[in-house]
């Protein structure tokens, strides 16, 4: 089975850094993937780990530890439209298994 | 290109009818999912074509949803005798083969079940 768990909400700061947590258990790992989503529109994609380290794009990163079974992912400079829910899943063997999602809250 | 596509965006039933949502994936991707995504929550896996052959359907919660893609490229879920507990987002994703091949996801069709 699969088991992914993140933070329901998260408020933070326009200009700050957050960093959002994923803990993970599940019987097949292909590689993880962080999407943004808001309200009433489709998760976009953000991120894809599948070695343990960092990858980082422009004002996000994400980090996997396979042996420890998490990820988070990084935001800098916060701005307003980071306003949405982030969303982790594990990839198995055809599918995504998805989080709950956190509800980021981004005040000025 | 055109990203993936949903019709309809909104959809209202009346408990009891059967309804049909239709996705049009990213032209050339071959796999498609469909995911139902409850209020607060995060995307549930309803079931998976590659092509036209859906080699996975474990996330149907009745025998009353039915997908197909019969000539692998756009899908249709159907749900009969609709129920209140059926309201939901349903989310369309497409990629470009299969695995761990990142999935790019369409609008949604809202479900409203009365």
């Amino acid at each position: 089975g699969q088991n992914i768990d993140q933070p329901t909400e998260m408020t933070a700061t326009e200009g700050a850094i957050v960093q959002i947590n994923c803990t993970y258990q599940t019987s097949g790992f292909n590689g993880l993937f962080w999407y943004q989503q808001h309200a009433g529109e489709a998760p976009t994609f953000l991120s894809y780990n599948v070695l343990d380290g960092l990858e980082e794009k422009g004002r996000f990163s994400s980090f996997l530890s396979r042996s420890k079974g998490y990820s988070y992912l990084l935001l800098k400079e916060l701005q307003m439209k980071d306003s949405a829910s982030y969303l982790c899943a594990v990839s198995g063997y055809s599918t995504l298994t998805f989080g709950k999602g956190t509800m980021l809250l981004v005040s000025p | 290109g055109a990203g993936v596509s949903q019709s309809p965006r909104y959809k209202v039933a009346k408990r009891g009818q059967d309804v049909a949502l239709r996705c049009d994936p990213i032209s050339g991707h071959v796999s498609l999912f469909w995911y139902q995504q409850a209020l607060g929550q995060g995307p549930e896996f309803l079931t998976y074509f590659q092509n036209e052959a859906q080699l996975d359907k474990s996330g149907l919660p009745s025998d009353r949803f039915f997908a197909e893609r019969p000539e692998g490229s756009v899908s249709t879920l159907k749900i009969q005798r609709t129920q209140q507990e059926d309201s939901a987002v349903y989310l369309c994703a497409s990629s470009l083969a299969g695995g761990a091949d990142t999935q790019y996801f369409g609008p949604g069709t809202r479900l409203t079940v009365l």
